[in-house]
Order: structure tokens, then sequence, then C-alpha cells
């Protein structure tokens, strides 16, 4: 089955560190993939996506991910992360010709002053 | 503003009985999604539409039902027939394939 796995429940960072959370995928079609971030209690909001193209995409909140097909990655990078940036954050990907996202369980940031 | 409502926020109910949950977008989406969402889980596709009057079932979809009569609302029943209905739902809407998915603010269920 389709599926996106993040392996890191829980990151702790401290506030200037540099960030990766990882998101793999498996194999499919065409992938679009996603990275959403979600504060407490409320809806998702999206950090960027990949359709096509250059495989490093940047996004909002200084955010960037970049696609390696071959790993079947796409991880997410922040070179100084923000105390407002502790929250969880959720990969996804659609297949190409599909409806369903699939998510990932989501990876809970914490981030030490 | 543009976007997707959900309400309401917080929902209560004796368990047993039903409760539609409600989502509204003014997105002029095609596509609309329902989610349900437990720690440590992830997001779990409970039913989604792709147009008006159709509908198909998600992953979860046993307990729950939908309907899809107008292009801008997309409600979601928790019947009693759902065994464990106490989560978080949301709701997403995209233009149509491979197009991001916005997302409501969410409502909490709760059921004792």
């Amino acid at each position: 089955a389709q599926s996106v796995t993040q392996p890191d429940i829980h990151i702790t960072v401290s506030e200037g560190a540099s960030l990766e959370l990882r998101c793999n995928y498996s194999y499919g079609a065409t992938p679009y993939l996603f990275w959403y971030v979600q504060s407490p209690g409320q809806g998702l909001q999206l950090l960027l996506k990949y359709f096509s193209g250059d495989t490093l995409v940047q996004g909002i909140k200084g955010f960037e991910a970049e696609f390696k097909r071959s790993q079947s990655s796409f991880n997410l990078r922040k070179p100084s992360v923000h105390w407002s940036d502790a929250a969880e954050y959720f990969c996804a990907v659609v297949f190409s010709g599909t409806y369903k996202y699939i998510f990932g369980t989501g990876t809970r940031l914490k981030v030490l002053a | 503003d543009g976007g997707i409502t959900q309400s309401p926020k917080y929902l209560f109910r004796k368990e047993g009985q039903n409760v539609t949950l409600s989502c509204e977008q003014n997105l002029n989406h095609d596509a609309m999604y329902w989610y349900r969402q437990d720690p440590g889980q992830g997001l779990r596709l409970i039913y989604y539409s792709q147009i008006v009057n159709d509908f198909q079932k998600g992953d979860i979809a046993e307990g729950y039902s939908v309907s899809r009569e107008k292009k801008e609302s997309f409600p979601l029943t928790v019947t009693s027939a759902q065994k464990n209905p106490t989560a978080f739902y949301l709701c997403a809407s995209n233009q149509g394939l491979n197009t991001e998915a916005f997302f409501g603010q969410g409502t909490r269920l709760t059921v004792v």
C-alpha cells in the first residue's frame, strides 16, 4: 500500500539551530509532495509543495524542502529555527491522477529558548 | 476572504446520537475531503467528493455518512455506528487533481 513515513515523532532543537524533518514515501506514479504545519487545535497550513521542476523548493516562513526521487524522500529544512516554529509538521503525497492525499503521522517540533 | 469554514469548533454529544459537522468553502473548489485526526496517527481520510452529487469512501468510512448537494458544502454525519467517534475532524478542499489542499480549522467532537 502507498504510504508516507515520518520517522521522527518528536524533535527538539534550540532556537537558532538548524532543522531537518524527514519524509519518505512509497513508490508510486509521479508524486506531488507537500509539507503542512499545524498549531495545536488548528487546521493545517501549507508550507510548500513540489510538483515538478527544480527539486529544491522554497516555502513560507523560511522553510525549504528537497525532493530526491532516488531516495523517495522530501525532507524539510530550515537554517535557523525560531520559537514560533514549534508545531506539528505533516508530510503528504498525492500520486498523479488520484485525489487521495496520503499523510504521514507527523513530527512534533519543540523549540528550546 | 476566501476559505473553509468548519462549525462548530467544539461539539459534545451523548453516546448513541448522530451528529452532523458542517463544512463550507467559498474557494469555488471542486473537490472536498473529510479527515479524522487522532494523536500519533496523522490524518486518515473518511470521505471525499470530486464533484457535486458524487462522493467516495476513504480509508475509514464506516460509521460516517456525507452528502454533496452543493459545491460549497460537504457536511459529515457521525452516526451511532461509529465505535469511537471522539476525535478532531478536519475538512479540506482543492481545485482538482494534483493541486494543494486547503484546510478548515477543525471540529473537536467529544462523545460522552
